[in-house]
């Protein structure tokens, strides 16, 4: 079946240092892959996406590669903010029955310190 | 508001009893996602609705677990005879139709079963 893994956290950080989520995949065809994340007391939002191979997706100064030959989706930040702390998901989305149909990760909580 | 909007956000309930949980989701949106997230883990989807009708309710984990979307807009979660392993934070989120791939979700009813 298809199925996302991503590394576990807590991941701490001091502000302004580099960030590194590791995500992986299993995906029988060619998915759409996203980073979701939660804030404290919010809801899941979407983060970036990427639909094809070697798209990378980016906003809020992260990015992340979708690569294929290792079917990986790791998103990066260059300089992390006491305000990204939330628990991040990975995800893909595959055509499922005629639907686009969304499998999460289990998620990587991030913690930012200043 | 012109998000989903889920209620209640919190509800605490003895184990055995009856319970429905709502979503609203954005106004438009035809196609419709329950998940359901424990903690520490990534959501887990439950079912989909495309309109009125459920297309894939392959993710109820048991026939204690029904929804429904009577006029293809507001959706409502039941969980008959309540057990202490439901307890999670079941989410709804909504997409434009079943192709579109960003999913939009609402903040969670939180449910614990005493």
């Amino acid at each position: 079946g298809n199925s996302v893994t991503q590394m576990e956290g807590p991941v701490t950080l001091s502000e302004e240092a580099f960030l590194t989520i590791n995500c992986t995949y299993t995906a029988t065809g060619y998915p759409s892959l996203f980073w979701y994340v939660q804030y404290p007391g919010e809801g899941l939002q979407l983060l970036l996406k990427a639909t094809k191979a070697d798209d990378k997706g980016s906003n809020k100064g992260f990015e992340a590669t979708y690569r294929k030959e290792t079917t990986s989706f790791h998103l990066e930040k260059g300089s992390v903010q006491v305000s990204d702390s939330a628990v991040y998901f990975c995800a893909l989305r595959l055509n499922s029955g005629g639907y686009q149909k969304v499998t999460f990760g289990t998620g990587t909580k991030l913690q930012v310190i200043p | 508001g012109a998000g989903v909007s889920q209620t209640p956000s919190n509800k605490v309930t003895e184990k055995g009893k009856y319970v429905e949980l709502r979503c609203d989701p954005i106004s438009g949106h035809t196609a419709l996602y329950w998940y359901r997230q424990s903690l520490g883990q990534g959501p887990e989807f439950l079912i989909y609705f495309q309109g009125t009708g459920a297309a894939d309710d392959s993710g109820l984990p048991n026939d204690r677990f029904f929804a429904v979307r009577p006029e293809g807009s507001v959706s409502t979660l039941k969980i008959q005879r309540t057990e202490r392993g439901d307890s999670a934070v079941y989410l709804c989120a909504s997409s434009r139709d079943r192709a579109a791939g960003e999913l939009f979700f609402g903040e969670g009813s939180r449910l614990t079963v005493l």
